[in-house]
């Protein structure tokens, strides 16, 4: 089975300024077949489910601000908010998706510095 | 709109079996998976397993395999997840979500139900 792993566990940014998450699974999610990576990142907010961010790893999902960015290929992927706003406080997720059982990463806390 | 309706909070002692529902609105329900996930009392997420009601291909996780049921009726759009002995330990909040098909595989979890609460005690 896939382990995904994200780094940091926490993460304190001061608003305006930009957050960085990072995300790494044990093998390859580089589909080869269709040269896509299958990786999607959540936010999730206290009280409230998951909301989809990003897949494809860099795909923004309809309505997401376009200050949430995602990168990466093979075993490394980053989450990128280039301006942090207040209501970007949550944790945030990866999931991989390449293979069943699909795995999240353990989460990272976001918050105002 | 589409919309993933969980049932309600539950109460149950461990031992006792219980049966939790998904039903899915404003899509078309056998041509997406549905998954369930567990966040258990401030933990992350856990991939529980996965559904495809148009033919009921369904995977577990090794963590959940032999200790839940997913199971889907077609015919009124739901998707169920049951145990059949509660323990203290499946507390937790429970998702289900629905999943995009690709090629006999289910892709990421694009709509998500509002949470059902089980808690187990004595």
């Amino acid at each position: 089975d896939i382990v995904m792993t994200q780094s940091p566990d926490s993460l304190a940014v001061s608003l305006g300024e930009r957050a960085t998450i990072n995300c790494k699974s044990s093998q390859t999610l580089l589909y080869s077949f269709d040269n896509k990576n299958y990786l999607a990142w959540y936010q999730q907010k206290p009280g409230q489910p998951p909301k989809l961010l990003i897949y494809w790893a860099s795909t923004r999902e309809s309505g997401v601000p376009d200050r949430f960015s995602g990168s990466g290929s093979g075993t490394d992927f980053t989450l990128t908010i280039s301006s942090l706003q207040a209501e970007d406080v949550a944790v945030y997720y990866c999931l991989q998706y390449y293979s069943t059982p699909h795995s999240f990463g353990q989460g990272t806390k976001l918050e105002i510095k | 709109e589409v919309q993933l309706v969980q049932s309600g909070a539950e109460v149950k002692k461990p031992g006792e079996s219980l049966k939790i529902s998904c039903k899915g609105f404003g899509y078309s329900f056998t041509d997406y998976w549905i998954g369930w996930v567990r966040q258990m009392p401030g933990k992350g997420l856990e991939w529980m397993g996965i559904i495809y009601p148009g033919d009921s291909d369904t995977r577990y996780s090794p963590s959940f395999q032999g200790q839940v049921t997913i199971s889907a009726d077609e015919s009124i759009n739901t998707a169920y997840l049951q145990w059949s002995s509660l323990k203290a330990s499946d507390t937790a909040m429970y998702y289900c979500a629905r999943c995009p098909t690709g090629t006999l595989s289910p892709y990421y979890f694009d709509y998500w139900g509002q949470g059902t609460l089980v808690t187990v005690s004595s």
